[in-house]
């Protein structure tokens, strides 16, 4: 089955820029999609189709996808971006697969 | 706007059926463009997909899951429901509803999830 790979934490300082990595085998040929979950609250998408964002998004979220790794960046990361982010992909074989998230600390 | 709402009994026996209901509102699950999905996370722990059905009846499951598992549509109620039998403590989970987004294959609509319990 297709497996996700992402680092259980990653820390940054207010306003600096954050890079969460979700790798898997030949995940530069397939769509990801990332989400933001606050504690008690459902995930929300942030990113759909490797890179675009969906409407009330902040710009300082971006995407990018390549080889084997997707990774998700917050430039200029404020504390409220503080979270726990899945990435998420679609496979022939396992169908919808996502990452075991990162926790994102501020 | 969309918006999705799960239902449900949040306490369910091993061995015995859990069964949720998801009701849509701002849009129909007649719709054929998109797909409607079960999503479940254990307490602590990461996102699991479950499976989605498309209105024309096409489904996909996870294949862990797919033996136990039936997500069915209901037209007349603007709904769809998830059956899960023969569960045990290791169903216990928050249950969400979702939608698929704009890309294909994502989660662009996600309901406020519920807490169902496997127990004596």
């Amino acid at each position: 089955s297709y497996e996700l790979t992402q680092a259980p934490s990653v820390s940054v300082s207010p306003g600096q820029t954050a890079s969460i990595a979700c790798s898997g085998d030949d995940l530069g040929n397939k769509y990801v999609s990332w989400y933001q979950q606050k504690p008690g609250h459902s995930p929300m998408m942030v990113i759909y189709q490797n890179s675009r964002r969906p409407s009330g998004i902040p710009e300082r979220f971006s995407g990018s996808n390549s080889g084997n790794t997707a990774t998700l960046t917050i430039s200029g990361t404020q504390t409220m971006d503080e979270a726990d982010y899945y990435c998420q992909a679609w496979d022939f074989t396992s169908y919808v697969v996502f990452g075991g998230g990162t926790k994102l600390t501020v | 706007q969309v918006q999705l709402q799960e239902s449900g009994p949040g306490l369910v026996k091993p061995s015995e059926t859990l069964s949720l209901t998801c009701t849509v509102s701002g849009d129909s699950v007649s719709s054929t463009i998109y797909y409607w999905s079960w999503i479940r996370q254990p307490p602590g722990k990461g996102l699991e997909w479950i499976g989605y059905r498309y209105y024309s009846g096409s489904t996909h499951y996870n294949p862990s899951l797919k033996s136990r598992l039936t997500i069915s549509i209901d037209t007349s109620k603007n709904q769809f429901s998830l059956e899960l039998n023969s569960v045990t403590a290791a169903d216990t989970a928050v249950y969400y509803c979702a939608r698929e987004g704009h890309g294909g294959h994502d989660f662009g609509y996600w309901g406020q999830g519920i807490l169902v319990t496997v127990s004596p």
